[in-house]
């Protein structure tokens, strides 16, 4: 099993230039999440989808959307880069029931807005 | 809002020490407390913890949890050069299980 995928591994942007991060599992988990990661402050948490067909607001959504496309794929969306999204992201998923809260991660995406 | 604070921010010790990292927390409808080592790429899964007192270990790693007092440690013995990395804490809360972390612990092992 491959786990979490993650495509691009690396990106450059310029201001104002849009791009979609792709984010796949194959563990038939529910739920999935889209963390970035800066130095200093940790993961946080941009959106999430509890379950295939909802998604939700994390600590910081401002500057992008998501969409749930399947159980499989959740993807993020930057409409207007801007160099305050310079981050590494991650794609998290979970099973989203019973009772472990364990989410798996991707490898990420490095992402570079000039 | 929910807050993980972690401390130390780093550490350095030698090969063969003991190491203990700490991690506290105020969130609301908490479900548990997780482990995680992240060494340049992804976090990797360690522990997760849901009751007071109970010790989970795995191998020379060891946590334990006190929900009264909102905190939690973990343990490294007889650290080894592949224990650097940096340590995550996280809290799962809420009914979508959403993950709140620390800014995380640097360690360092040196040989």
């Amino acid at each position: 099993n491959a786990g979490v995928t993650q495509t691009p591994k690396f990106q450059v942007l310029k201001t104002g230039q849009s791009m979609t991060l792709q984010c796949a599992q194959d563990m038939n988990h529910n739920s999935m999440y889209w963390y970035r990661q800066d130095p200093g402050m940790g993961l946080r948490l941009i959106y999430y989808s509890a379950s295939e067909g909802t998604t939700d607001k994390g600590e910081v959504p401002n500057g992008y959307n998501v969409s749930r496309l399947n159980k499989r794929e959740f993807s993020l969306r930057l409409e207007s880069a801007a160099p305050s999204q310079t981050s590494v992201y991650f794609c998290a998923s979970s099973p989203g029931q019973g009772s472990t809260d364990t989410q798996y991660f991707g490898p990420g995406t490095r992402l570079t807005v000039l | 809002e929910d807050k993980v604070v972690q401390s130390p921010l780093s550490l350095v010790v030698h090969e063969g020490d003991t190491v203990t990292l700490n991690c506290s927390y105020e969130v609301t409808n908490f479900r548990s407390l997780l482990w995680y080592k992240q060494e340049k790429k992804a976090p990797t899964f360690l522990f997760m913890l849901t009751s007071s007192g109970i010790e989970k270990k795995s191998g020379r790693l060891s946590s334990i949890l006190d929900k009264k007092e909102l905190f939690s440690i973990l343990n490294i013995t007889a650290t080894q050069t592949g224990d650097s990395a940096v340590y995550l804490c996280a809290v799962s809360s809420g009914s979508a299980r959403q993950l709140t972390f620390g800014s995380g612990t640097q360690l360092t092992v040196l040989p």
